[in-house]
C-alpha cells in the first residue's frame, strides 16, 4: 500500500538532547513537508523540500534541521536549540505538479521533552 | 499573505443534527480550498476539496461550496454521527510553483448519542 510512515509514534527526550523524527513515503511524491501542531493551534510549517538535496525554511524553522538525501525520506532533527519542542509533529508529501495541490499526511509523532 | 479563519470550537451536536462549520479565507489569485479531518492521535486526511469558484466538494455526506464572492468555504453535513467526532481543518493552497498550504486553527466537533 502506498502511504507515508512516521516513526516513532511517541518519543521522549531529555532537555539538551537532539532527536530525529523519521518520515518515509512511497507515493513517488516530489515535495515533502514538516509541520508542528500545538493544542488549539493550526499546523505551522517547519521545513519543506521540493526536490532531493534541496529544502527551504518554513515559518518556524529555528531549532530544527532537515535533510533530503533520497526522494522517499525527509527526516527532521529537533535540536537542543528548540526552546519548546513538546508537540505533535506531522510529515506530509505532495506531487509537485498537480492541479489540486493536495497534501498527504503521515500519522504523526508526539514528542515530549522531560 | 494568505490566511484562513474558521469558527472556534468545540462544537457539540446531538446525533442526526445538522452541521455547519464556517470558514473564510484571504488570498491573492485563485487558490484551491480543502477540508481536512483529524481523528484523535492521527494525522490529517483529506475530506473534500474544490479548485475553482462555484465548485462543490463532497465526500461521506459532507459538502462545501467554493464561494469567491464571499471568500468562504463552509462545511456542512445534514445528519452527523458519533463517528464524525474529530477536528476539522479548513485550508487553502497557492496555485504558484511552491504549493504552500495555509491551515485554519481547526474546529473540534463532538457528536453525542
Amino acid at each position: 500500500d502506498g502511504g507515508i510512515t512516521q516513526s516513532p509514534k511517541y518519543l521522549f527526550r531529555k532537555e539538551g538532547q537532539n532527536v530525529t523524527l523519521s518520515c518515509e513515503q512511497n507515493l513517488n511524491h516530489d515535495a515533502m513537508y514538516w509541520y508542528r501542531q500545538d493544542p488549539g493551534q493550526g499546523l505551522r510549517l517547519i521545513y519543506y523540500s521540493q526536490i532531493v538535496n534541496d529544502f527551504q525554511k518554513g515559518d518556524i524553522a529555528e531549532g530544527y534541521s532537515v535533510s533530503r538525501e533520497k526522494k522517499e525520506s525527509f527526516p527532521l532533527t529537533v535540536t537542543s536549540a528548540q526552546k519548546n519542542p513538546t508537540a505533535f509533529y506531522l510529515c506530509a508529501s505532495a506531487p509537485l505538479a498537480g492541479a489540486t495541490n493536495q497534501q498527504f499526511f503521515g500519522p504523526g509523532t508526539r514528542l515530549t521533552v522531560l | 499573505g494568505n490566511s484562513v479563519t474558521q469558527m472556534e470550537g468545540p462544537v457539540t451536536l446531538s446525533e442526526e443534527a445538522f452541521l455547519t462549520i464556517n470558514c473564510t479565507y484571504t488570498a491573492t489569485g485563485y487558490p484551491s480550498l480543502f477540508w481536512y479531518v483529524q481523528y484523535p492521535g492521527e494525522g490529517l486526511q483529506l475530506l473534500l476539496k474544490a479548485t475553482k469558484a462555484d465548485d462543490k466538494g463532497s465526500n461521506k455526506g459532507f459538502e462545501a461550496t467554493y464561494r469567491k464572492e464571499t471568500t468562504s468555504f463552509h462545511l456542512e453535513k445534514g445528519s452527523v454521527q458519533v463517528s464524525d467526532s474529530a477536528v476539522y481543518f479548513c485550508a487553502l493552497s497557492d496555485t504558484g510553483g511552491y504549493q504552500k498550504v495555509t491551515f485554519g486553527t481547526g474546529t473540534k466537533l463532538q457528536v453525542i448519542p
